[in-house]
């Protein structure tokens, strides 16, 4: 089985600053890798997914994410952040052998201050 | 891709009803999942839903306080019966990408209120 750890339950950070939200995760098998983000009552839109190759991988809105395997963590950052980033960020994972459901983490309330 | 539709997109509903929430896909699907986000909570697996067999539900989840149809590869519907005010959640319903290492798409959602 496969579980997602979301460290932070609330990040508060002024606009421009940068921003990090971490996400650990355990499996016993391979496993993909995504974040969605949950805008005030919208549904989930991904961000990014880590699928192979690069561990770094860029989304949309000018975040990226590092997938290191040896620490099992897949942490999201974004250089500068915007009133707009505003929302709720979830980590997940699903295994590799396909049409599998996600295992969500507990998501990260990220409220970017004026 | 695969584009979700999902309603009722909201619902207020008295103790003790019942509320079936239908997903539509626009595309042929082996596997549909339904998740449950409660207040200020993540998403749990409610049940996979495989068209032509009885939907496999996750830890704490019964067919009898939330039957699913799968009749065909395109629909489904989730039922919440005998509603309590702790059964107000959003409920989703979700696809698997296509092909191994696509997302997951998802409905808009169904915004229940119990009182």
């Amino acid at each position: 089985a496969q579980s997602v750890t979301q460290l932070d339950s609330q990040v508060p950070v002024f606009e421009e600053a940068p921003v990090e939200l971490r996400c650990n995760y355990s499996s016993s098998v391979s496993v993909y890798l995504f974040w969605y983000v949950q805008y005030p009552n919208q549904g989930l839109q991904l961000l990014l997914k880590y699928l192979s190759g690069s561990t770094l991988v860029k989304g949309i809105n000018g975040f990226e994410a590092e997938f290191n395997k040896s620490q099992t963590s897949f942490h999201l950052r974004k250089p500068s952040v915007h009133i707009s980033d505003t929302a709720e960020y979830f980590c997940a994972v699903t295994r590799i052998s396909g049409n599998t459901p996600l295992v969500f983490g507990k998501g990260t309330r990220l409220s970017v201050i004026a | 891709s695969a584009v979700i539709s999902q309603k009722p997109s909201r619902d207020i509903c008295q103790r003790g009803t019942s509320l079936t929430i239908q997903c539509q896909v626009d595309s042929q699907v082996t596997m549909m999942f339904w998740y449950r986000q409660q207040p200020g909570q993540s998403l749990t697996l409610i049940a996979t839903a495989n068209q032509g067999s009885e939907a496999t539900y996750e830890s704490g989840f019964v067919i009898d306080k939330f039957p699913i149809s799968r009749p065909n590869l395109t629909f489904s519907t989730l039922t919440v019966s005998n509603m309590s005010p702790e059964d107000s959640s959003i409920y989703l319903c979700s696809v698997a990408g296509g092909g191994m290492g696509t997302e997951a798409f998802f409905g808009q959602g169904t915004r229940l209120t119990v009182v």
